[in-house]
């Protein structure tokens, strides 16, 4: 299976806003709405951030959103912080096993 | 509060066999949920190893099925990853995780992350 497809790297200006796709197949991404976003700090392990497409954890500020649309999954983060600067990871079910994105490098400028 | 713990060795030579355990506290793994194994190799992104429920039933990334087995140990808390016949490519930060998959699909909690190198 063929890891799903992410820009390799965004950016942003803080308190801009910006979006990471995620795209798939009918397979995986839009066959269930069973897709997760991770944050991973360099060093660090990967924090879930949104799942089954967009809801979100306790804790996770409302600034991170995400949406699904055919086969392609977008995580919004609005009003950009210093703090968000990480990798970003989508996950989706694929049909008894898990397949990750290739990650995206977002930067803030 | 859930938590998990990688152990194991940080070197591995090659054509031998990698063994990693993941202690699991806050939360009895005999209660549900599944449990699974997810890799990231230095400088690139996560790959999904495999998965265990807590009954035993195990789900395996069909391009390391060959060479993985995933065990669980409900009596110390805790479940095991064995890869077999290592390469340099196996090289890779070893995470595991708390997968939710009834009605829901995600990986919850994670581990802390475990280096292994595999270098003769």
């Amino acid at each position: 299976q063929s890891a799903l497809t992410q820009p390799r790297s965004v950016s942003g200006s803080p308190g801009q806003s910006v979006t990471i796709s995620c795209t798939g197949t009918s397979s995986d991404v839009g066959g269930y709405n069973y897709v997760s976003w991770y944050q991973q700090h360099p060093g660090k392990a990967p924090k879930l951030m949104i799942y089954d497409v967009s809801k979100r954890p306790s804790g996770v500020p409302d600034r991170f959103s995400g949406s699904k649309s055919g086969n392609t999954a977008s995580l919004t983060i609005s009003g950009l912080q210093a703090e968000d600067e990480a990798d970003y990871y989508c996950c989706s079910y694929a049909g008894s096993y898990p397949l990750f994105g290739g990650g995206t490098k977002l930067t803030v400028l | 509060q859930v938590q998990l713990q990688e152990s194991g060795p940080g070197l591995v030579k090659p054509s031998e066999t990698l063994s990693l355990t993941c202690a699991v506290s806050g939360y009895s793994i005999s209660s549900g949920y599944y449990w699974g194994w997810i890799r990231q190799p230095p400088g690139k992104g996560l790959e999904w190893i495999g998965s265990i429920y807590h009954s035993g039933s195990t789900y395996y990334n069909p391009s390391l099925k060959s060479r993985v087995t995933i065990s669980v140990d409900t009596s110390k808390n805790q479940f095991s990853l064995k890869l077999s016949s290592v390469t340099a490519a196996d090289t890779a930060v070893y995470y595991c995780a708390r997968l939710r998959a009834m009605v829901s699909y995600y990986f919850d909690y994670w581990g802390q992350g475990t280096l292994v190198t595999v270098s003769s």
